[in-house]
């Protein structure tokens, strides 16, 4: 079946440093995939998406571009901030039945100032 | 800007007792989705329904946990007799599109059985 498979945290940063946070999935014909923030306490908020091969998501200076061919979805961003302090998921939407969301388990990005 | 609403925030209950939680939806959106979350996991789709008509529910454990939404607007997850291992945060989410582009989670019930 469908799934997604994300670095495993925690990842630590000083403020200004280049984040990387891997995601990879499993699925048949070409999903949507999709990167979620969750800050403590709180539901989960959209950060980017991405529905064809090669698109680029972007969104408050954090990217992921969709690739077909190592069937990835790294989510990254030049220059973290304290407030960037949460825990992220990518997500894929599957291509059938009910175009139901699987969910990586989540990686916690935790920046210093 | 629109946004998914739940309650209670926090429920504390004790094993054996009913519990239940409420969503409303972002206003038109067909597409309702309940999640569990367990602790240090992804969420987890429980149930999922297009208006009022369940389309998945292969996930939720029936011999306890019931949805309903019954006007296909605002729903509601009930756990009956509630157990040790549901502790777990419970989120809603709502789409405009059976597709599940975009989906938009509500705050999430907290929910704990001692």
């Amino acid at each position: 079946g469908d799934s997604v498979t994300q670095m495993e945290g925690p990842v630590t940063l000083s403020e200004e440093a280049f984040l990387t946070i891997n995601c990879t999935y499993t699925a048949t014909g070409y999903p949507s995939l999709f990167w979620y923030v969750q800050y403590p306490g709180e539901g989960l908020q959209l950060l980017l998406k991405a529905t064809k091969a090669d698109d680029k998501g972007s969104n408050k200076g954090f990217e992921a571009t969709y690739r077909k061919e190592t069937t990835s979805f790294h989510l990254e961003k030049g220059s973290v901030q304290v407030s960037d302090s949460a825990v992220y998921f990518c997500a894929l939407s599957a291509t059938s039945g009910t175009y139901k969301y699987i969910f990586g388990t989540g990686t916690r990005l935790k920046v210093l100032a | 800007e629109a946004e998914v609403a739940q309650s209670p925030r926090y429920k504390i209950t004790e094993k054996s007792q009913a519990v239940a939680f409420w969503c409303d939806p972002i206003s038109g959106h067909a597409t309702l989705y309940w999640y569990r979350q367990i602790l240090g996991q992804g969420p987890e789709l429980l149930v999922q329904f297009q208006d009022e008509s369940v389309v998945d529910d292969s996930q939720l454990p029936k011999d306890r946990f019931s949805a309903e939404r019954l006007k296909g607007v605002d729903s509601t997850l009930k756990i009956q007799p509630a157990e040790l291992g549901d502790s777990a945060m419970y989120l809603c989410a709502s789409s405009s599109t059976r597709r599940g582009y975009e989906q938009y989670f509500g705050p999430g019930t907290r929910l704990t059985v001692t």
